[in-house]
């Protein structure tokens, strides 16, 4: 079945470590994106990538690095630069139906 | 600035009712807007696109429509189940290739 894999579905994040979110699709998408949920707010977009090779911020990228060397692959850093991590994270792809898929989030924790 | 407005408190209905949620927005001139439902601890599942030509579209028990004038969009889910039992969200179109920008997103409890 075609669709988003992240993982790990939990991340345990230490003080001052860089820790990275794993997002793979088989969906054929060209556009990815990394978005972060936190309680009673709404999806805020940390980087979104419309190609291989290519990505721009969202409205959060401070404290975030992305790369997209495969069409597959989107992967989420999350540098020790980001003071509030804790948050769970969601990655997606969208193809010629305009519909987002998601994956089935990263929850990361601070410790 | 643009915002995007959706009932933050939990709507509660009875099981066979017509539950409807409303999204409202501002400063935003949307090609298309989607619905997605998200379950706890689970990403969210696109459901449908309007587009700002279209008025109303239907899949199975739902419904959307789309007033570009009220700046408005209404989500109806027709005969509801307590499986419906889920939060809504709506996602405006906002510029760049497929971007979109979420709401909050409301929740909506089915009572048997």
């Amino acid at each position: 079945d075609g669709g988003i894999t992240q993982s790990p579905k939990y991340l345990f994040r230490k003080e001052g470590q860089n820790v990275t979110l794993s997002c793979e699709q088989n969906l054929n998408h060209d556009a990815m994106y990394w978005y972060r949920q936190d309680p009673g707010q709404g999806l805020r977009l940390i980087y979104y990538s419309q190609i291989v090779n290519d990505f721009q911020k969202g409205d959060i990228a401070e404290g975030y690095s992305v790369s997209r060397e495969k069409k597959e692959s989107f992967p989420l850093t999350v540098t020790s630069a980001q003071k509030n991590p804790t948050a769970f994270y969601l990655c997606a792809s969208s193809g010629d139906n305009y519909g987002y898929t998601f994956g089935s989030g990263t929850r990361l924790t601070v410790v | 600035s643009q915002k995007i407005e959706q009932n933050s408190e939990a709507l509660n209905i009875q099981e066979g009712k017509t539950a409807t949620l409303t999204c409202n927005y501002t400063n935003y001139s949307p090609a298309y807007l989607q619905w997605y439902r998200q379950d706890p601890g689970r990403g969210p599942v696109f459901l449908l696109l309007i587009r700002e030509n279209e008025k109303e579209k239907r899949k199975e028990r739902l419904k959307v429509t789309f007033d570009t004038t009220l700046k408005q969009s209404l989500f109806h889910i027709t005969a509801s189940q307590p499986a419906d039992s889920a939060t809504y969200l709506c996602a405006l179109e906002s510029g760049g290739y497929q971007k979109v920008t979420f709401g909050t997103g409301t929740k909506l409890q089915v009572i048997p």
